[in-house]
């Protein structure tokens, strides 16, 4: 079975542009989530959706977005980059929601704004 | 806001020794999960463990966890050098699949 992929790996952007990065996961998986990972600030949870519709969301701005597919496929847009928003941009995929199962992470998005 | 925090921040070993990392967790949790995370890549599952567990063993991994103590810890036994990573705890709250993540333990094993 392939893993979780993101597209696209790397990704260098300017200041006030906006950016979408993009999540395929795991055939069968329902469940998307995204984290940002920061060396300040650690990995911290941006939002989760399940069957299109985002179950939960993290404490970052409304610059951040997300959204998820009928194919599970999801999508995420931070818009009016700022330079804080340089970061390892980590997708999940798990079987399902409302019971926790493990989640499976693909190799991120390093996103640079400059 | 971190959940775990582990402890320690960081730790170096000789390949064969084995290794421990800690991690506390301030509120109640459905499972604790174990990641590990080579060189800025992506996170790699290693153990997941169910607050009605105290101990699971995986080939060279041990997790324990005790719920009165908000705590668990990753044992590795007999390192080796392909080991060298960060290792996180994260805890889950159930209905949710959001995990809130300690800041990690780098361990360095040394050949």
């Amino acid at each position: 079975k392939a893993g979780v992929t993101q597209t696209p790996r790397y990704l260098i952007k300017t200041r006030g542009q906006q950016v979408t990065l993009s999540c395929s996961p795991i055939s069968g998986h329902r469940s998307v989530s995204w984290y940002q990972q920061t060396p300040g600030q650690g990995l911290q949870f941006l939002f989760e959706y399940f069957s299109e519709t985002q179950r939960n969301k993290g404490n970052f701005p409304g610059r951040f977005s997300g959204r998820q597919f009928s194919n599970s496929r999801s999508e995420m847009n931070v818009s009016t980059l700022e330079l804080g928003d340089s970061a390892l941009y980590l997708c999940a995929s798990s079987l399902d929601s409302g019971i926790t199962y493990e989640q499976y992470f693909g190799p991120g998005t390093r996103l640079t704004v400059t | 806001s971190q959940q775990g925090e582990e402890d320690p921040q960081a730790l170096s070993i000789q390949e064969g020794e084995n290794a421990t990392m800690n991690c506390s967790y301030k509120t109640s949790i459905n499972n604790l999960q174990w990641y590990r995370q080579n060189s800025g890549r992506g996170l790699v599952h290693l153990i997941l463990i169910r607050s009605n567990e105290r101990e699971k063993h995986s080939g060279r991994l041990r997790v324990t966890l005790d719920t009165s103590k908000k705590s668990s810890s990753l044992l590795i036994t007999a390192s080796r050098a392909a080991d060298t990573a960060s290792y996180f705890c994260a805890g889950s709250q159930g209905g949710s699949e959001k995990l809130v993540f300690g800041k990690g333990t780098k361990l360095t094993v040394n050949p």
